[in-house]
């Protein structure tokens, strides 16, 4: 069984500019969640999609924004790209079901952004 | 606000001996917590979990304690492995999943 897949795997942005990362979940999986990690701050929650559905968010400004599709593919949206936005950005994916079952959270590889 | 803290951000053991990596925690309504392995270039995979109704969970090589009413846990990693080498993070659950900032572990052979 393939695992998680993220595209691209490595971005280099500049200043104002936007961004749209892909998360391609393990297939059945329909949940999916979005983290960035950063060095000082670790791996914070972004958002959790669901069924089409975002089921959860995190605090994060609305400059980040994100979307599932039907296949539960998901991609995540960042508007106005700021020099504190590099970071590692991850996502993962679980069954679901009730509420994301996190023994069974795959991470995908992550996609390295870097903002000039 | 960091609600989960890993205070040591690195950890230097001998092959073969205890590692032993902290955890601290400020919500008492987490419920559940889970520590992460990750590798360079790779996304974390799940290692162990603890529900907050036990203190000690084991598995292997690795065993996780829980100390509620100090907010702190600890995973144990017995006899330390130079594959064990990586950076390993702790979270904990509420309506979301919480991380702390890691611990980079690094196994001397």
């Amino acid at each position: 069984k393939a695992g998680v897949t993220q595209t691209p795997r490595y971005l280099i942005k500049t200043r104002g500019q936007q961004v749209t990362l892909s998360c391609s979940p393990i297939s059945g999986h329909r949940s999916v969640s979005w983290y960035q990690q950063t060095p000082g701050q670790g791996l914070q929650f972004l958002f959790e999609y669901f069924s089409e559905t975002q089921r959860n968010k995190g605090n994060f400004p609305g400059r980040f924004s994100g979307r599932q599709f039907s296949n539960s593919r998901s991609e995540m949206n960042v508007s106005t790209l700021e020099l504190g936005d590099s970071a590692l950005y991850l996502c993962a994916s679980s069954l679901g079901q009730a509420q994301p079952n996190y023994n069974e959270q795959f991470f995908g590889p992550g996609t390295r952004l870097t903002v000039l | 606000d960091q609600q989960v803290k890993q205070n040591s951000p690195s950890l230097s053991v001998q092959e073969g001996r205890i590692s032993i990596l902290n955890c601290d925690y400020t919500n008492s309504m987490f419920d559940y917590f889970l520590w992460y392995k990750k590798y360079p270039a790779e996304g974390p995979t799940f290692l162990i979990s603890i529900s907050s109704i036990k203190d000690k969970n084991e598995d292997g090589r690795f065993t996780v304690f829980l100390n509620k009413s100090a907010k702190h846990l600890s995973l144990h990693i017995v006899p330390s492995q130079p594959g064990d080498s990586a950076v390993y993070f702790c979270a904990a659950t509420g309506d979301k999943l919480i991380f702390g900032t890691g611990t980079l572990l690094a196994v001397q052979p």
